[in-house]
Parts: C-alpha cells; sequence; structure tokens
C-alpha cells in the first residue's frame, strides 16, 4: 500500500491568494483526518470525516478553510483567501474503524508558506 | 489550550542508553498514543495504551500510564541513532474521541 498521498509536498503562495491541498487516503480507511502543524500551536485538528461526511470542523480556524471529502479516495483543503499566518504544515491521515482502533495513518504533509 | 505537555523538550543521550518521556494530558480518556516524527516526514504510530492499562510493551518500547496523575511515559531502551526524532503523544478524549497532540519531544541520538 502506497500509504496516505498528499499533493503538494511544498506550496508557496502570495498573501490573498486560493490554496487547495489534496490528499488520497489509505484504501478502504472509512476516517480521514486534516491536521495543521506549527511551532507555536503545535499538532491541531481541523476536521474529520467518516465516509466522506464532515462530522466536526471545530477546529476549522475561520471561514477562509473549507474541507471536502467528494468520494472514499480523496479530499481537500481550501484556503480562500490565504493569509500568512496560515504558513504551516498541513497533514491528512486516515483510520480504518478509527473508534475501535485509534490508529491514525498520516501523510507527508504539505509545507505552505504564504508570503 | 487542551493540549498535553511533554518534558522534557529536548533529550541527548549517546547510543545505547535509555531514553525517557513523559507526557500529562488534561481530559479523561479512552486510550493514549506515542507517535513518531522524523524531520520532514508525518508522523507514525508507535504504541497505543488503553485507560484500564497501566503498562504496555513493543519491542524496546515500554509505555506507561498513570490515570490517577493524567501522566504518561515513554521508554526506549538501548537507544539507536535511528531512534532520533520527535515523539508526541496523544491523549484520545473519552468524550470526543479526539486525539489532543502534545507538543513533543525532540530525542537524539548520538552515534
Amino acid at each position: 500500500d502506497a500509504g496516505v498521498i498528499q499533493s503538494p509536498r511544498h506550496e508557496v503562495t502570495e498573501m490573498g491568494q486560493e490554496v487547495t491541498l489534496r490528499c488520497k487516503p489509505i484504501s478502504g480507511h472509512d476516517y480521514l483526518f486534516w491536521y495543521r502543524q506549527t511551532m507555536m500551536r503545535g499538532l491541531e485538528l481541523l476536521i474529520y470525516f467518516n465516509n466522506n461526511v464532515p462530522i466536526d470542523d471545530s477546529g476549522m480556524p475561520e471561514d477562509r478553510f473549507s474541507a471536502k471529502m467528494p468520494n472514499a479516495s480523496f479530499s481537500t483543503l481550501k484556503i480562500q483567501p490565504s493569509e500568512p499566518r496560515d504558513s504551516a504544515v498541513y497533514f491528512c491521515a486516515s483510520s480504518l474503524n478509527w473508534l475501535t482502533y485509534n490508529e491514525q495513518f498520516f501523510g507527508p504533509g504539505t509545507r505552505l508558506t504564504v508570503l | 489550550s487542551q493540549q498535553g505537555e511533554e518534558d522534557p523538550q529536548a533529550l541527548s543521550i549517546q547510543e545505547g542508553e535509555n531514553a525517557t518521556m513523559n507526557c500529562s494530558y488534561k481530559t479523561s480518556i479512552n486510550n493514549l498514543q506515542w507517535y513518531r516524527q522524523n524531520s520532514g516526514r508525518g508522523l507514525v504510530h508507535l504504541i497505543l495504551i488503553r485507560s484500564n492499562e497501566r503498562e504496555k510493551h513493543s519491542g524496546r518500547l515500554r509505555v506507561t500510564l498513570d490515570t490517577s496523575k493524567k501522566s504518561s511515559s515513554l521508554l526506549i531502551t538501548a537507544s539507536r541513532a535511528a531512534d532520533t526524532a520527535s515523539y508526541f503523544c496523544a491523549s484520545a478524549s473519552s468524550n470526543t474521541g479526539k486525539l489532543i497532540f502534545g507538543q513533543g519531544t525532540t530525542l537524539q541520538v548520538k552515534p
């Protein structure tokens, strides 16, 4: 299995631009999570999906952030418009029957820099 | 902040020595997990201990959990240079099920 795939691995953009991060979870996993990691705030859960349905988006910082999961093999996290304080590493993780087994499998992350 | 705390923030040891990292959390939990993150990479799950367990072993890893003190420790025995990484504890809230990560301990193992 290829594991969780994220693209792009690095993104540099200018303030005000739209940014779209992509994630392909491990095949068969029914939970998908988006996290953000910064030095100041550590690793924060933004949103998670179960069977493609958003379950908890309470961690999404503001309306500029949105996430979708149109099918079981693809999810996007969009920031529009982007701001310098959004600079961080964004991780996608997936899990099989998370509430029972609890282990999450992380992708390599997307390092976002907003100038 | 709901985040747990880990100490030490950084640890440097010689190959062959043992490394101990501690974690404290704030909410009641279903389980506590430890993850490793190599520089520039994603997190990798190491071990999970449930709230009704006190100690668990996996290879060179030993995890303890004290729910009365809301604390856990991770012991890596006979460390290797390849163990150099950041280690995070993550507590699974019994209310929400969500993982709350600590700030991490950066471990350097010198060959």
